[in-house]
């Protein structure tokens, strides 16, 4: 089955720092990657969509300057989470699709754990 | 109101139990859905497609009903190991976008 990495799979940072969160998908190449944030005990949220080559769309309500995607290649996307703060701690799962003729199926990463002190 | 809901449990079941989960969803466009199974601090994985026919995997059926809008995962013969969170899940107008449901907690106890 297709392979989705992350890393790192866990961080913790001092307030006011940027972190950098590494999205791979390992056998296949991922057109579309979703980024998603889940704070414990709820749904995961979608933050931003991200399509190779192209500006990531940001869910309503997630700023765009603050969590920074980058999707240079069809195997890599990163998200920056710029000045980081301790509202910000969660745990972030990226997800990649693009499977030929499997659009709908989204493929999900281990998840980056997130604490900010 | 929320776009795909739940009731976020726990259900608390005996080894050998059948269970039934519900979901409702509010976007009568949403075309796929899904179960996920989210274990703690896990990233959720796929557990089956859901179509209107119904389908049936092993131990775990899953039913649409798209007239009422909702949602049904059936678990028969629970074991220990099934306890997670399921997440009920529903695309967002074939935007390839997924919505998630809170999930629902399942504890199977031997």
């Amino acid at each position: 089955g297709a392979v989705v990495s992350q890393h790192p799979s866990w961080v913790i940072c001092k307030s006011g720092t940027s972190v950098k969160i590494e999205c791979r998908s390992l056998d296949f190449q991922a057109t579309t990657m979703f980024w998603y944030r889940q704070f414990p005990k709820q749904s995961l949220m979608l933050m931003a969509t991200s399509n190779e080559g192209s500006k990531a769309t940001y869910e309503q309500g997630v700023e765009k300057d603050k969590f920074l995607i980058n999707h240079a290649s069809l195997t890599l996307s990163t998200l920056t989470v710029t000045s980081a703060h301790p509202e910000d701690s969660s745990f972030y799962i990226c997800s990649a699709s693009g499977i030929a003729g499997v659009l709908d199926t989204q493929y999900f990463g281990p998840g980056t754990r997130l604490t900010v002190l | 109101r929320k776009e795909v809901e739940q009731d976020p449990g726990p259900f608390n079941v005996p080894e050998g139990a059948t269970v039934a989960f519900n979901c409702t969803y509010s976007n009568s466009a949403s075309q796929s859905f899904f179960w996920y199974r989210q274990d703690c601090r896990k990233e959720p994985k796929l557990l089956m497609s859901v179509y209107s026919s119904g389908n049936e995997d092993g131990r775990f059926t899953a039913q649409l009903n798209r007239a009422s809008q909702y949602i049904s995962l059936l678990i028969r013969d629970s074991k220990l190991s099934d306890s997670a969170t399921y997440l009920c899940v529903a695309d967002s107008s074939n935007t390839g976008k997924l919505i998630f449901g809170q999930g629902t907690t399942l504890q199977v106890k031997p």
